[in-house]
């Protein structure tokens, strides 16, 4: 059964240095997310990203992120300058669109914990 | 924005015990799922159900999008069925703060 991958599962960093997480979306879907989860709090939306642009953000989606599709396979966000607070794990998912409405199917995660 | 309300906020039961957790939201929405956050922290797809009812071994939704409402069904529960389990509404890209749920053997 295809499935969303991420990489790298967990991922430490200095305050203040520059982060990618990465996720290959499965194969036939056409839009992208990005959603955080600071432990033990629910899950947050970031961004969805459709035909190569950003469609939706949310206020957390600063100009400290930026997310990208490098190549036809890979989704990536970045985050240029890391703080504490964004010490968390991050979800890629994906969905096909059918008729109006849209499954998401989610990755593993990427846990990034910045000192 | 939909507000996402779920209750109840912990869940306690002993192994072979049935539950019902619900999810309440505020607007209509024809895009709503149910995940399961395992130990591990990953989120696994329990049901994609905008309407109706669907079932999937011990585990069935039941969606009535007239009246706002999402329930999950467990029945007979398994110590690995312990964890958090979430509702979403993706109109509004909306999780729901989860119901934590602890099976005991």
């Amino acid at each position: 059964e295809p499935e969303v991958t991420q990489t790298p599962s967990h991922q430490v960093t200095q305050m203040g240095q520059e982060v990618i997480l990465r996720c290959v979306p499965i194969s036939n879907h056409l839009y992208f997310y990005w959603y955080r989860q600071i432990l033990g709090q629910k899950v947050e939306f970031l961004v969805s990203f459709y035909n190569n642009e950003i469609s939706e953000k949310s206020e957390i989606f600063d100009d400290q992120f930026s997310v990208e599709r490098p190549d036809g396979s890979n989704f990536t966000l970045k985050i240029r300058s890391t703080k504490l607070e964004d010490s968390a794990m991050y979800f890629c998912a994906s969905s096909a669109w059918a008729g109006g409405h849209y499954e998401q199917f989610f990755g593993p995660g990427t846990r990034l914990t910045v000192l | 924005g939909i507000q996402v309300e779920q209750s109840p906020p912990d869940l306690i039961l002993q192994e072979g015990a049935n539950s019902t957790l619900r999810c309440n939201f505020s607007d209509s929405v024809n895009n709503l799922q149910w995940f399961h956050q395992n130990p591990w922290g990953q989120l696994i797809n329990l049901f994609y159900i905008p309407s109706g009812t669907k079932q999937n071994g011990r585990l069935s939704a039941t969606t009535v999008a007239t009246e706002r409402y999402s329930l999950l069904y467990i029945s007979s529960s398994q110590t690995t069925d312990s964890g958090v389990y979430f509702c979403a509404v993706f109109n509004d890209m909306r999780f729901g703060a989860g119901t934590r749920l602890t099976v005991k053997p």
